[in-house]
Parts: C-alpha cells; structure tokens; sequence
C-alpha cells in the first residue's frame, strides 16, 4: 500500500493559489491518486482524482509528474470557506483485498 | 444533489450500553462503508457492505461492531456494549462501484456523521 506524505498545516490568503503537494514514492502501477476536503464536524467530501498528467475540474486542478511519486492540488484563488483539511490517497481500482486508509492530511488556513 | 443522511446528529449513551447508528444511502449506489474519527485523530475506515455482506472490515470492527442493511434504504452500524473510546463521529459513506473513494471518478460520498459520547 502506497504511503502518502503531505505537510501537516499551510496558511494562505484569501484571493492566492494554494498548491498542497502529496509524496507518494512507492505508488503502484494501478494506483490513483485522489483528493478529499473535509470540513469540521462533516464527513470528507471528494474533490478530484486521477491517474497521471493534469486534471481539472470546477474546484481544483491536479497535477501529476510523469514519475507519479508525488501529485500536487492546486485551488486557485481561495476563499475563507476553503479553510479545511486536504487528503491525498492514493489506491487501486480493483485487484486484491483494500482498505482505504486517510492520512493527517493538510490543514489548510486561509486568511483574510 | 444526492446525500448520504445519518441520524442522530448526536447520541449520548451512557458505558455498556448498545447503540444503533443509522444511514440512508444514496439510492442507485450498491457499496456502503462506516468510518469513524475520534475527536483531532484521522478518519478511521471500519467496515464496507455489499450485496448484503460485509466486504472488507479493519481491526477496529471487532465482534463488539455490526452492520445491517435491514431494508431496500437504511444501513446501521451496531455497537453492542459501548466503551469509553468508542466516542467518536461516525461516518457513512456510499458509493456507485467499489472502490470508489480510490478511483471510478466520482469517489465515495460521505454523511454528515453522528457524534456518539459515550459517558
């Protein structure tokens, strides 16, 4: 199972980019890399996935070295409702028993 | 958009006592999983639940833990004798395929949890 690396806190202010960065040095082959946002007292809510390159989505955008052994969430221009913690997993889509397992994750702060 | 709906919001329950925690999955899904956070710790996976049985279970889902899906909507989690550091938010979550939460393109979709104190 692929072990994530994220760092514990990042502060931003409101209007910047934030790009949380995720190191996943032994990924598998059939590994994807997803992203979850959880807010106090909510359940984590998905944000964006993929497999390699860049994708993007209304929320976020994701990028992904050729070497896969790390991925980078980039929020564009954020906002105080963006303060939450960000989770990178990283897991396979089918094969052999799995366990979905969270991290500390990135506890974003954004500041006025 | 669809939700995944837990009820209570909170529950009190004294030591040793049993407790049902409730979820109604989102309709057209067919996986369904309970997780748990204790109070500053990370999300914790207990148990996945498909065509009526119990898929993938971590140790924490020990014989005091059980799952049901009683009817075509709910799904419950069960703690028989509950213990001090049972006290957490428990979370639902549902999805279309397994394995969504890594994969699939859409992810797992989570409830908004019940606090469950134990005393």
């Amino acid at each position: 199972l692929a072990k994530t690396t994220q760092p514990i806190s990042m502060d931003s202010y409101e209007g910047q980019e934030v790009n949380i960065t995720c190191s996943h040095n032994n990924i598998a082959t059939n590994d994807y890399i997803t992203w979850y946002q959880q807010f106090p007292s909510q359940g984590p809510r998905f944000i964006i996935q993929g497999y390699k390159t860049k994708v993007t989505n209304e929320v976020a955008s994701l990028f992904i070295p050729a070497d896969r052994k790390s991925s980078t969430l980039s929020l564009p221009r954020v906002s105080l409702s963006d303060t939450a913690v960000y989770y990178c997993l990283v897991g396979p889509l089918s094969g052999g028993s799995y366990i979905p397992t969270f991290g500390r994750g990135t506890s974003l702060i954004v500041h006025p | 958009e669809p939700e995944v709906t837990q009820t209570p919001s909170h529950q009190v329950t004294q030591m040793g006592q049993e407790v049902i925690l409730r979820c109604v999955p989102i309709s057209n899904h067919l996986y369904f999983y309970w997780y748990r956070q204790i109070l500053g710790q990370k999300v914790e996976f207990l148990v996945s639940f498909y065509n009526n049985e119990i898929s993938e279970k971590s140790e924490i889902f020990d014989d005091q833990f059980s799952v049901e899906r009683p009817d075509g909507s709910n799904f419950t989690l069960k703690i028989r004798s509950t213990k001090l550091e049972d006290s957490a938010m428990y979370f639902c979550a549902s999805s279309e395929e397994h394995r969504e939460l890594i994969g699939g393109g859409k992810g797992y979709t989570f409830g908004s949890g019940t606090r469950l104190t134990v005393v």
